[in-house]
């Protein structure tokens, strides 16, 4: 079984702090990570993922993730967030196990960046 | 990558009809994927669209409710049946690019469906 877990409901910095996003994930093998954002009426978009290799991943728009195997997470960060920032951010996760296409997500995170 | 069109992009509909949602992807991709995305909360994964054979449903999810069809690699349609309020979402097309299982899916605009 494969699952994620974002504990925040709703993240809300200012414009120009850092922005953090947490996620973490639980699957019975090794996972493959990735992230999502939804803008207002708009479908997913990808951001990033974590295959394998170095744990800093780098994505769209300024965006990085940290894989970190010991803590099982794979939070989101933005060293300054941008008032367009504000969107729902999903993380979701597979389990590298052979024939597996399912994509299982997190509930979402709301991210406010105050002006 | 890939671009996805959905349609309808919304629409309103009465209880006990049906709607047929349409997901036509710009390349032929070998994974199609239909999500629904309820007020508030994530995204639920309903079945996969296979070419030339039965979707394959999810737990909670049938295809006398969710009839799918996939007559080729780069079209789809979902249909909702007997539709009551609880069925008032978001759908969601989704694709993968490439056979690897490391790909990230890219999704459609979506179909925001309200059910009076």
């Amino acid at each position: 079984a494969q699952s994620v877990a974002q504990p925040e409901d709703q993240v809300k910095v200012a414009e120009g702090n850092p922005l953090t996003v947490k996620c973490t994930y639980s699957v019975s093998g090794n996972p493959y990570l990735f992230w999502y954002v939804q803008y207002p009426n708009r479908g997913l978009q990808f951001l990033l993922k974590y295959i394998t290799g170095d744990n800093l991943v780098k994505g769209s728009y300024g965006f990085e993730a940290e894989f970190n195997k010991s803590q099982t997470s794979f939070h989101l960060k933005k060293p300054s967030a941008l008032v367009s920032d504000s969107a729902l951010y999903f993380c979701a996760v597979r389990d590298r196990e052979y024939g597996n296409n399912r994509l299982a997500f997190g509930k979402g995170n709301q991210v406010v960046v105050i002006p | 990558s890939a671009v996805i069109s959905q349609k309808p992009s919304r629409d309103i509909c009465q209880r006990g009809t049906s709607l047929t949602i349409q997901c036509q992807v710009d390349s032929q991709v070998t994974m199609m994927f239909w999500y629904r995305q309820q007020p508030g909360q994530s995204l639920t994964l309903i079945a996969t669209a296979n070419q030339g054979s039965e979707a394959t449903y999810e737990s909670g999810f049938v295809i006398d409710k969710f009839p799918i069809s996939r007559p080729n690699l780069t079209f789809s349609t979902l249909t909702v049946s007997n539709m009551s309020p609880e069925d008032s979402s978001i759908y969601l097309c989704s694709v993968e690019v490439g056979l690897t299982s490391y790909n990230e899916q890219f999704f459609g605009p979506g179909t925001r469906l309200t059910v009076l």
